[in-house]
């Protein structure tokens, strides 16, 4: 089992451009959130996807926005990048229901650089 | 929304000491407290966590605390080693296993003197 696995792994792009990040969940995992880690920060909470529909949100722009494949995978996307989005970009699978072991595993995430 | 504050934001100690790490929350609908490692460059791993219904965890060296009332919850390492260098984030949910919303703590920077 792989694990979630993120692509690609680094990423620089200039201010004003948009950008695309990929994610595989963990295996027999249906819901994929994804989380903005500023230096020196906890992990932020963007969204949650299941069912190819967005779940929850948290604080961010509509810059923001994402989706996710029948095959449970998901894409992050940034619109009009500020150098403020330079983080890394966690996603993190897990499994809908109220019972054990479906809590959240992470992928090892994307560097983004905006310059 | 949730707030979650975590303390010391960096701590020293000597191998074989104990380490204790403490967060509180704001949202007392929260009812699922993990605790995660990050080394360097790699992914959050999950560690340890606890539900709103115990009050203490254990799992080897790792223990966690909860008191609802006071809504703050603590980590604890005993016998620390080198390898438990990382950085630590607390996390709270209102999920009953971690599987929405996360919300994290500022981190602590957790390192071992041998």
């Amino acid at each position: 089992d792989a694990g979630v696995t993120q692509s690609p792994t680094h990423l620089i792009k200039t201010r004003g451009q948009q950008v695309t990040l990929r994610c595989s969940p963990k295996s027999g995992h249906d819901t994929v959130s994804w989380y903005q880690q500023a230096l020196g920060q906890g992990p932020q909470f963007i969204f949650q996807y299941y069912e190819e529909e967005e779940r929850q949100r948290g604080n961010f722009p509509d810059r923001f926005s994402g989706h996710q494949f029948p095959n449970y995978s998901s894409e992050l996307n940034v619109n009009a990048l500020l150098l403020g989005d330079s983080a890394l970009y966690l996603c993190a699978s897990s499994l809908v229901g109220d019972t054990m072991n479906t809590e959240a595993f992470f992928g090892q995430g994307t560097r983004l650089t905006v310059v | 929304g949730e707030n979650v504050e975590q303390h010391p934001s960096t701590l020293s100690v000597q191998e074989g000491d104990s380490a204790v790490i403490k967060c509180t929350y704001s949202d007392s609908a929260s009812n699922y407290f993990p605790w995660y490692k990050q080394e360097l460059g790699k992914r959050p791993q999950l560690i340890i966590d606890i539900r709103s219904n115990v009050g203490e965890k254990k799992d080897q060296r790792i223990a966690v605390t909860l008191n609802k009332t006071a809504k703050h919850f603590s980590l604890h390492i005993t016998e620390t080693q080198p390898e438990d260098s990382a950085v630590y984030f607390c996390a709270a949910s209102r999920s009953n296993f971690g599987n929405e919303k996360l919300t994290f703590g500022t981190g602590t920077r957790l390192t071992i003197i041998p």
